[in-house]
């Protein structure tokens, strides 16, 4: 089956650290891997994706790397700012069926 | 110009009552699809439709139905409400191509309050 898990938040850093958020992934196929963003109050917005294994994508300093080895897709960035407070969800797509992770809250502070 | 628009973006109501939520896309995509998120911020797909026909129907009440009229919208008519509906349900569209990898646009968001 396919399914995506990624890590529980909150996560709540200082402004200009570097964050990282776990993603890993089962599929049967080759699925894409997306990574959304959800503002307060806001709908879902993609951040980036990645169409194939090995391919990075990349977006407003967020970057993450389609590692079919060990079935992941971290979400990174060098460092964050407090308008990166947000909820970000890790999905795969297969066959034009969507599976989002649980989300991950992400508190930056001043 | 809003791709993936959502009336309305608040709806409050009594249990027991009949409503609808309208989409519309004007992005061209092919396919669309309504969401549930909880309040835990875990999104559930329900539904979706590829030019006008239904091809996803998850696990939900049958009290939930959803309607498109043409492929360009996607509505949602939930009847006789209950306390357990109150969430932020989500349209979304995609194009619909063979390799189905292209990514979803979502709209702005529905919270349904059920009081």
């Amino acid at each position: 089956g396919n399914s995506v898990t990624q890590m529980e938040g909150p996560v709540t850093l200082s402004e200009e650290a570097f964050l990282t958020i776990n993603c890993t992934y089962t599929a049967t196929g080759y699925p894409s891997l997306f990574w959304y963003v959800q503002y307060p109050g806001e709908g879902l917005q993609l951040l980036l994706k990645a169409t194939k294994a090995d391919d990075k994508g990349s977006n407003k300093g967020f970057e993450a790397t389609y590692r079919k080895e060990t079935t992941s897709f971290h979400l990174e960035k060098g460092s964050v700012q407090v308008s990166d407070s947000a909820v970000y969800f890790c999905a795969l797509t297969n066959f034009n069926k969507f599976y989002f992770g649980s989300g991950t809250k992400l508190n930056v502070k001043p | 110009d809003t791709a993936v628009s959502q009336t309305p973006k608040y709806l409050v109501t009594q249990m027991g009552n009949d409503k609808s939520i309208k989409c519309e896309q004007n992005l061209g995509h092919d396919t669309m699809y309504w969401y549930k998120q909880d309040s835990k911020k875990f999104l559930k797909i329900m539904f979706s439709y590829n030019n006008k026909e239904l091809i996803i129907n998850e696990t939900v009440p049958n009290r939930f139905s959803p309607k498109s009229p043409d492929k360009a919208h996607l509505n949602l008519h939930i009847n006789s409400l209950e306390l357990g509906d109150s969430a932020v349900y989500f349209c979304a569209s995609s194009q619909d191509v063979a390799s189905g990898r292209d990514e979803q646009f979502f709209g702005p968001g529905t919270r349904l309050t059920v009081l």
